[in-house]
């Protein structure tokens, strides 16, 4: 149980395209969702959090303008990348949590994004 | 400014060596200490500890928290091969429900 799905898993774009990335709960709603993003051989960042059904709540120094997230479902939230530039390469990981009575988080596997 | 330090930040060992790998935090409000493993892709879960004391255990893992002292151990017992990855470590403080991470800790077990 407790399965993310994420896609795509890779995904190459010039630059000032944007870049949408699926994030999936398979086996379970999941009330809340989070997006990290990952340089090489650091450890994850938040980014942003998102309850179904209302506006995600980002991290200080993370522009919710070019970084637009929506949480549509209690199974689904997408993160876009608008605009994108070479310096928003990066390794972008989704996780979800059953409820608010677990701070247990499943991570998806993941998407590179590379921005050429 | 809430912190997760993680020692060693890496470590080689054999197949068969027993590790120990340390989560120190300084949260406010603390809640709960989540261990995962990253390999290639995202981190799958291990364990969360909530209480002082109580060892968790999974085949070869375990793990322990001390709120007095505010640290956790996550110990692997027969390393193996697969063993391989970092073991992150991180802390949700009452504020919310987002992961606080330390930087991990990059095992390596050698044949």
């Amino acid at each position: 149980g407790a399965v993310v799905s994420q896609h795509p898993s890779r995904v190459i774009c010039k630059s000032g395209t944007s870049v949408k990335i699926e994030c999936r709960s398979l086996d379970f709603q999941a009330t809340t969702m989070f997006w990290y993003r990952q340089f090489p051989k650091q450890s994850l960042m938040l980014m942003a959090t998102s309850n179904e059904g209302s506006k995600a709540t980002y991290e200080q120094g993370v522009e919710k303008d070019k970084f637009l997230i929506n949480h549509a479902s209690l199974t689904l939230s997408t993160l876009t990348v608008t605009s994108a530039h070479p310096e928003d390469s990066s390794f972008y990981i989704c996780s979800a949590s059953e409820g608010t009575s677990t701070d247990t988080q499943y991570f998806g596997p993941g998407t590179r994004l590379t921005v050429l | 400014e809430d912190k997760v330090v993680q020692s060693p930040l890496s470590l080689v060992v054999h197949e068969g060596d027993t590790v120990t790998l340390n989560c120190s935090y300084e949260v406010t409000n603390f809640r709960s200490l989540l261990w995962y493993k990253q390999e290639k892709k995202a981190p799958t879960f291990l364990f969360m500890l909530t209480s002082s004391g109580i060892e968790k255990k999974s085949g070869r893992l375990s793990s322990i928290l001390d709120k007095k002292e505010l640290f956790s151990i996550l110990n692997i017992t027969a390393t193996q091969t697969g063993d391989s990855a970092v073991y992150l470590c991180a802390v949700v403080s009452n504020s919310g429900y987002a992961l606080n991470f330390g930087k991990g800790t990059s095992l390596l077990v050698t044949p």
